[in-house]
Parts: structure tokens; sequence; C-alpha cells
């Protein structure tokens, strides 16, 4: 049973959209909260990430929004580029072990 | 530095084989770990290292064993494949300080 809930698992947008990606978590312990991004046939790279105590964080296009109360979280891309298209994976982190949602691949059309 | 490293970049093995996935990393990091990437399932943690002779269990340890006798490399062992470990498998480093980790580029196995 994946302790992070992602969605959705694809999504397709238009060069200079935003895309938004959902990550639900249920277990309170987690205390950071990274974004991954993913080519094909590389590894996750880091994108972004933040801690339960901020509600948003932003750098450069890539926002996150979190909602502790809530449970939640989220990535927004901003002006979405065609460089843009990866795979995208949430996570949440418990005395150092990462939990990973499920991915969601973007998909930019120029 | 070259970050994290894994060899082979692919392999095939059949059932009931063994063999070892190797990870080092070159940046002194005192974490490493193994993940498990499949479909519509995300990355998975195998196991992972707090430092040098220490090893612990993650979500998926069943069938894999590690070590870490130095800091710098982390090897995964496959005693006996099954076809269920086909996958893409991912080693990652970081300090000990940072909550930043490193992944290297995958190793893809296949059981047959």
């Amino acid at each position: 049973q994946q302790q992070v809930k992602q969605s959705p698992q694809s999504l397709i947008v238009q060069k200079g959209g935003i895309s938004i990606i959902n990550c639900a978590y249920e277990n309170t312990a987690f205390d950071y909260f990274p974004w991954y991004q993913q080519f094909p046939g590389k590894g996750p790279a880091l994108l972004i990430a933040i801690r339960p105590d901020v509600s948003e964080k932003k750098e450069g296009r890539f926002t996150i929004s979190f909602n502790k109360s809530a449970k939640q979280f989220s990535l927004h891309i901003m002006d979405s580029q065609p460089g843009d298209s990866a795979t995208y994976f949430c996570a949440a982190q418990n005395d150092y072990k990462l939990s990973f949602g499920a991915g969601t691949t973007v998909t930019v059309r120029a | 530095n070259a970050g994290v490293t894994q060899t082979p970049k692919f392999q095939v093995l059949k059932t009931g084989q063994s063999m070892t996935l190797q990870c080092a990393q070159d940046m002194n990091h005192e974490y490493m770990s193994w993940y498990r990437q499949d479909p519509g399932m995300g990355l998975r943690l195998i196991h992972y290292s707090v430092g040098a002779g220490i090893t612990d269990q993650g979500e998926v340890p069943n069938g894999y064993n590690v070590s870490r006798s130095t800091t710098e490399d982390f090897p995964l062992r496959l005693l006996l494949a099954a076809p269920s470990q086909t996958s893409v498998y991912f080693c990652a480093s970081r300090r000990g300080d940072s909550d930043t980790q490193y992944f290297g580029p995958g190793t893809r196995l296949t059981v047959l």
C-alpha cells in the first residue's frame, strides 16, 4: 500500500500552460516533501522540496503548495516548456526513508 | 566528481541465478539506499545504510542482501533471482546533514 498517493497518472499541456500534480499522504510523521524529475533512461533528480512548516515554496517556474491540515501537497509548473516533458514523482520522508508517489508523466506540446 | 555510479547498466538473468548490482559514490556521503522502480508504483526502498557497517531494511527487502564495508560502496545482491525482481534498480546517496538524495543512472534487470 502506497503511503503517498499521486494524481493524475499523466497529463498533456500546451506550451506556456500550467501543469498541476497533486499528492496526498496519511503519515503525520513525514517531515520533508521533495519532488523529483525523471527523464527516460535517467535517474530521478531533485527538483524542489518543502518542509511542513511552510505553505508555499517557489523556485523559478516551479512552485510547491503545501496544506498540512489536509495532508496534501502539489506541484505547479508555470509557463510549461517542451523541455519539462518528463515523469514527476512526489515523495515524503520519515526517519530518513523516502516514500514515493506512483509518478505523473507530463507531456508539453509545442 | 563522478557522483553516484552503477554497474552494470543492463543485465539479463535466468530464474535462480545470483548476481550483484554495484553502486559507488565519491561524495563521501554517509547515507546510501537502493530502490526499485516498477511501472505505476514509483520507487520503493529496498535497503539502506546510514554508514559503513550499518544497514537496515526498507519497504521491499525480501530476496535482496546488502552490506557496506566502505563509505563509497553499497552493493545489492540477488541470491536466487525470480521474475518478480525484473525492475529498474536505483542507488542513491546523501550527506548525513542534508535531505537531498542523489540518484545513480540505474540498472535495468530482466529475470527470465
